[in-house]
């Protein structure tokens, strides 16, 4: 039972729009949410994050949309650029941060940034 | 400021052989997770490890799996006797309190 769910394996946009990546999550005690990074051979690392009590967290060109009663939550990078071509993987937990009980991952998105 | 570090990157073990993965977690943190991930899978919780104690071992498999984090030195998680399906990349991450989880560039464990 998959309790955050990425649908889109991978996605492609054109260097220079916006990439715009979904979660979903079923467990209502999420209250915590964060998005990693991940390149080949390397470790997730650390994006953006946002708190149920907000539905907006912005960082640069990385913004999170928190929409609780669709428990939906999507990241926009925009302009999207080289760089940004990695996996995207979302997670939630119960409490702030990484939580007593850990983090709960979807399977990633693949996003590819085309020249 | 070092970051995670796990080691080593690469193991290879035949069917029945013990693996030991290492994790030093990130200076000043005390919290230290470890998570796998199988082919074409996200990232699955295993255990949960303060100095000395085990807070969540909810995601570990019963048997051969263990894991600890002693009062000095790096956390293991060990696997006995390992079989195929223990082939996958074995993730560390610390954090401190409530601050976001920082990983390791993991361990990619092959069982031939």
């Amino acid at each position: 039972d998959q309790q955050v769910k990425q649908n889109s394996p991978s996605l492609s946009v054109q260097e220079g729009r916006i990439s715009i990546l979904n979660c979903d999550y079923t467990n209502s005690m999420f209250d915590y949410f964060l998005w990693y990074k991940k390149y080949p051979a390397e470790g997730p690392t650390f994006l953006i994050s946002i708190s149920s009590i907000k539905d907006k967290n912005e960082d640069g060109r990385f913004t999170v949309f928190l929409n609780k009663s669709a428990k939906h939550l999507s990241l926009h990078i925009v302009p999207s650029q080289p760089g940004d071509s990695a996996v995207y993987f979302c997670a939630a937990s119960v409490g702030s941060g990484g939580g007593a009980d850990g983090l709960t991952f979807g399977k990633g998105t693949h996003l590819i940034i085309q020249p | 400021n070092a970051g995670v570090m796990q080691n080593p990157r690469h193991l290879v073990r035949r069917r029945g052989q013990e693996a030991r993965l290492r994790c030093s977690p990130m200076k000043g943190h005390s919290h230290v997770y470890w998570y796998r991930q199988l082919p074409e899978e996200g990232l699955k919780f295993m255990v949960y490890l303060q100095k000395e104690n085990i807070i969540d071992e909810s995601g570990m498999p019963k048997e051969r799996f263990s894991a600890e984090f002693p009062k000095e030195g790096p956390s293991i998680l060990r696997i006995q006797q390992v079989v195929r399906g223990d082939s996958a990349a074995y993730f560390c991450a610390s954090s401190q309190g409530s601050s976001p989880l920082h990983f390791g560039n993991g361990t990619r464990l092959t069982v031939t």
